[in-house]
């Protein structure tokens, strides 16, 4: 099975700016969870979606949202960008439940300048 | 607030010497508690989960209700076992999402 795959892989935006990051799950998975990852807070969760439906919501601005569509993909965009969106974000995918096992793929490096 | 600490942001160990990265986490209820392995270049997996009470790579990890730890240990480091190290417990409190510990850098000095 292919993997859980991210696009782009790195981004570089200006303050004030939207991004829209993509991820495409392991083909059968319903669950797509996101997170932010730095150096200083570590993983943190954002959101998860499960059948187009947000699931679970981590405890973030409104300024980030997300979309999964009938196919499972699923969008993370972000708006009004700040230098301290500055991260990798990561895209897991799971089977069904919340706390299966956990996929995750390489990530999307965001740079706000 | 949920938490999860783990104490060490770095941690050397010689090729052979035993290993205990540590996981003390405080929720209300029982989190189910995982570990999750980064190795270089290489993305983020599961390492183990407590239900499954499996031993893989020799890791094992016990948890210990009353102290409300998740320990990660191996008798015999291997220099393969070099990599970053994150304990996260799920569900039990934590609102059925992961909540994942700042992480361990392991390395294992050959």
């Amino acid at each position: 099975k292919a993997g859980v795959t991210q696009t782009p892989r790195y981004l570089i935006k200006t303050r004030g700016q939207q991004v829209t990051l993509s991820c495409s799950p392991i083909s059968g998975h319903r669950s797509v969870s996101w997170y932010q990852q730095t150096p200083g807070q570590g993983l943190q969760f954002l959101f998860e979606y499960f059948s187009e439906t947000q699931r679970n919501k981590g405890n973030f601005p409104g300024r980030f949202s997300g979309r999964q569509f009938s196919n499972s993909r699923s969008e993370m965009n972000v708006s009004t960008l700040e230098l301290g969106d500055s991260a990798l974000y990561l895209c897991a995918s799971s089977g069904r439940a919340s706390a299966d096992t956990q996929y995750f793929g390489p990530g999307t490096r965001l740079t706000v300048l | 607030a949920q938490r999860v600490t783990q104490p060490e942001k770095l941690l050397s160990v010689f090729k052979g010497a035993p290993v205990e990265l540590k996981c003390n986490y405080s929720y209300s209820g029982s989190p189910e508690l995982f570990w999750y392995v980064q190795y270089s270049r290489q993305r983020l997996q599961l390492l183990l989960r407590h239900i499954s009470r499996e031993s893989i790579k020799g890791f094992t990890a016990d948890l210990n209700k009353g102290e409300t730890s998740f320990h990660l240990k191996k008798p015999f480091a291997q220099e393969e076992d070099s990599a970053m190290y994150y304990c996260a417990p799920f569900g039990g409190g934590t609102g059925n999402q992961f909540y994942f510990g700042t992480g361990t850098s392991l390395t294992v000095i050959p």
